[in-house]
């Protein structure tokens, strides 16, 4: 069984700082990992992904994300916050089987502050 | 660039109404999915869907809930009698191969009353 954890309900950064939003998961299978960004109104768009290969993985909006075995984790970074960054991430595991579930975690609202 | 998209944004209905949600997936994607999320709850899946029959489904998909492939490019989810704890944003994904990246659509909100 899949679950995942988002420390952080709520994530403030000013414009220009640094954000991190953290993501811990546990699986029975080696994982594929996401993160989903959904801006008000709007669906889910994907962020970004890891399935094998390189544990530091590069998203769209200049995001990037590194996979941890040891420690679990995947969470998500970005140098340098922009006002159209603000917008709920969420995190996900794959269960790898035919069904391919995705099991979330329970999101972080990031608010940038200008 | 493709995406999916759902009718309607907004359902309102009375408890005990059946309510059908339509999704059109990516046209070139086979594998589909349905998602809710409760209102400051998780996302949560509810049904993966692929050759016309059901992958995988949650414990929350019970037999109030079917899914339906009518044609070549809708994708159905169908409640037979609402109840209140049904309401929820209802999300449609669609992937073109089985562990591929799952596109969402813009969720259908229902409420029901």
């Amino acid at each position: 069984a899949q679950s995942v954890t988002q420390l952080g309900s709520h994530v403030s950064v000013s414009e220009g700082a640094l954000v991190l939003l953290r993501c811990n998961y546990s699986s029975s299978v080696p994982p594929y990992l996401f993160w989903y960004v959904q801006y008000p109104n709007q669906g889910l768009q994907l962020l970004l992904k890891y399935t094998t290969g390189a544990t530091l993985v590069k998203g769209i909006n200049g995001f990037e994300a590194e996979f941890k075995k040891s420690e679990t984790s995947f969470h998500l970074t970005k140098p340098s916050a922009h006002m159209s960054d603000a917008a709920e991430y969420f995190c996900a595991v794959s269960d790898r089987k035919a069904g391919n579930m995705l099991t979330f975690g329970g999101g972080t609202r990031l608010m940038v502050k200008p | 660039e493709p995406e999916v998209t759902q009718t309607p944004s907004h359902q309102v209905t009375q408890m005990g109404q059946e309510v059908i949600l339509r999704c059109v997936p990516i046209s070139n994607h086979l594998y589909f999915y349905w998602y809710r999320q409760i209102l400051g709850q998780k996302v949560e899946f509810l049904v993966s869907f692929y050759n016309n029959e059901i992958s995988e489904k949650s414990e929350i998909f019970d037999d109030q809930f079917s899914v339906e492939r009518p044609d070549g490019s809708n994708f159905t989810l169908k409640i037979r009698s609402t109840k209140l704890e049904d309401s929820a944003m209802y999300f449609c994904a669609s992937s073109g191969g089985s562990l591929d990246t799952q596109y969402f659509g813009p969720g259908t909100r229902l409420t029901v009353l």
